[in-house]
């Protein structure tokens, strides 16, 4: 069964670094998304994109976060100068439609530590 | 603004019994999805399931079942003869169909479910 997955798995990193997390949506989805989840704390929407470009965003989602597609099958999610407060657990997903009808599958996450 | 209300934050069962998760919802818009999702200790979010605000017919699924009520915006989802395996945080969460469509879910808090043997 086809399924999204997510590298590294776990990272760590210096405050002030930069870290891209990687994704790859199931084959013929259309749609893709961030998520993160800080311990211990419900999953929290980052930003939505499709056909090359954002979607929707939140208020999270500020200018030391961006996304790319950089080719057909890789999703990633850029954080410029990371914060201690950016360590969370981030979730890639995606979903096949069009209309925000149908399902979004979860990645297993990338649990992101910064020290 | 969609909000996600799930008041329970703990549940302890033993093996066997029946469990009940509430799910409360927010939302000015008349067309929307509802899901359940479970994490279990290793991390993953597992899709459960999906009901549309314009079926509210119940359904059971397995050992799952879930009841939608539009008129008390809530969707409870219910675990028969629950198992140790079910023991994980289950998250209810909301979409809703924008003209712009790839909808942001919005989760609630989660509810821990522990099923001790």
């Amino acid at each position: 069964e086809p399924e999204v997955t997510q590298t590294p798995s776990h990272q760590v990193t210096q405050m002030g670094q930069e870290v891209i997390l990687r994704c790859v949506p199931i084959s013929n989805h259309l749609y893709f998304y961030w998520y993160r989840q800080i311990l211990g704390q419900k999953v929290e929407f980052l930003v939505s994109f499709y056909n090359n470009e954002i979607s929707e965003k939140s208020e999270i989602f500020d200018d030391q976060f961006s996304v790319e597609r950089p080719d057909g099958s890789n999703f990633t999610l850029k954080i410029r100068s990371t914060k201690l407060e950016d360590s969370a657990m981030y979730f890639c997903a995606s979903t096949l439609a069009v209309l925000s009808t149908d399902t979004q599958y979860f990645g297993p996450g990338t649990r992101l530590t910064v020290l | 603004a969609q909000k996600v209300t799930q008041a329970q934050t703990e549940i302890s069962v033993v093996e066997k019994e029946d469990v009940t998760l509430d799910c409360v919802y927010e939302t000015r818009d008349t067309t929307y999805y509802l899901f359940w999702y479970k994490q279990p200790p290793s991390g993953e979010l597992v899709f459960l399931i999906r009901r549309n605000s314009f079926d509210e017919q119940n359904e059971i699924s397995g050992r799952y079942s879930w009841n939608f009520q539009k008129s008390t915006s809530s969707f409870n989802f219910t675990i028969t003869a629950s198992q140790v395996v079910d023991s994980a945080v289950y998250f209810c969460a909301l979409s809703e169909a924008g003209v712009a469509s790839g909808s942001r879910l919005t989760f609630g808090e989660g509810t821990q479910l522990t099923v001790n043997p």
